[in-house]
């Protein structure tokens, strides 16, 4: 089973800390994301990664940026946090030849006060 | 860019009722389609997902959805709910072959299902 894991469960950090998010995947796949979740608004890309050092904006990339140095690993990066960036964070990734379907890590709580 | 709509945010229904959790999507060109539930501070975990062949899909947990090509729909339905499908659904939708944004899954806001003894 592809298995997609996230470095926390539970984040808590100060308005103006740098945060990094780790995300990890043991499938060999090439295309790995970044979304966060809030309810009522659903899932919405931050980021999403096709290669090693590639990277596209997703629809919300604004106060963040991601690094994707080895395939099986995608970093969410807040360079200064701030309080509306309090959310649940989702990694995912994903594979061509299962018509891309999207693996889920069990998320990240993050808290910024 | 593509539109995914969920018709009903919330859908509570009694224990071994059938319910229809309704989805819509934009796109014009060729589709993939897929469900995720999400269980309580959980990520998302694959229901269903229709590719090509049979427009009836059949998934984990009893549940099934049926792709309408005609109505651009993918509404997901099961005979008979038990406590234990309480949660969060999501549909998603990927365009099979535009560019840049191949293997992009864009999602509906999600519908929360209760489901009362």
């Amino acid at each position: 089973d592809v298995k997609v894991t996230q470095s926390s469960r539970y984040l808590v950090k100060r308005t103006g800390e740098k945060v990094f998010l780790e995300c990890v995947q043991d499938m060999d796949h090439e295309n790995m994301f970044w979304y966060r979740q809030d309810p009522g608004l659903g899932l919405r890309l931050i980021y999403f990664s096709y290669d090693v050092k590639m990277k596209e904006k997703g629809d919300i990339p604004e106060g963040y940026s991601v690094s994707r140095e080895k395939k099986e690993r995608f970093s969410l990066i807040l360079e200064s946090a701030s309080t509306n960036q309090t959310s649940m964070y989702l990694c995912a990734s994903s594979v061509r030849d299962r018509g891309y379907e999207q693996y889920f890590g069990p998320g990240t709580r993050l808290t910024v006060t | 860019a593509q539109s995914v709509t969920q018709l009903d945010s919330q859908v509570p229904v009694f224990e071994e009722a059938p319910v229809e959790l309704r989805c819509n999507y934009s796109s014009s060109v060729s589709v993939y389609l897929f469900w995720y539930v999400q269980y309580p501070n959980q990520g998302l975990q694959l229901l269903l997902k229709y590719l090509s062949g049979s427009t009836l899909v059949k998934g984990i947990n009893g549940f099934e959805a049926e792709f309408n090509k005609s109505q651009t729909s993918f509404h997901l339905r099961k005979p008979s709910v038990h406590i234990s499908d309480t949660a969060e659904y999501f549909c998603a939708v990927s365009e099979t072959s535009r560019g840049s944004t191949l293997g992009r899954l864009y999602f509906g806001r999600g519908t929360q299902l209760t489901v009362w003894p």
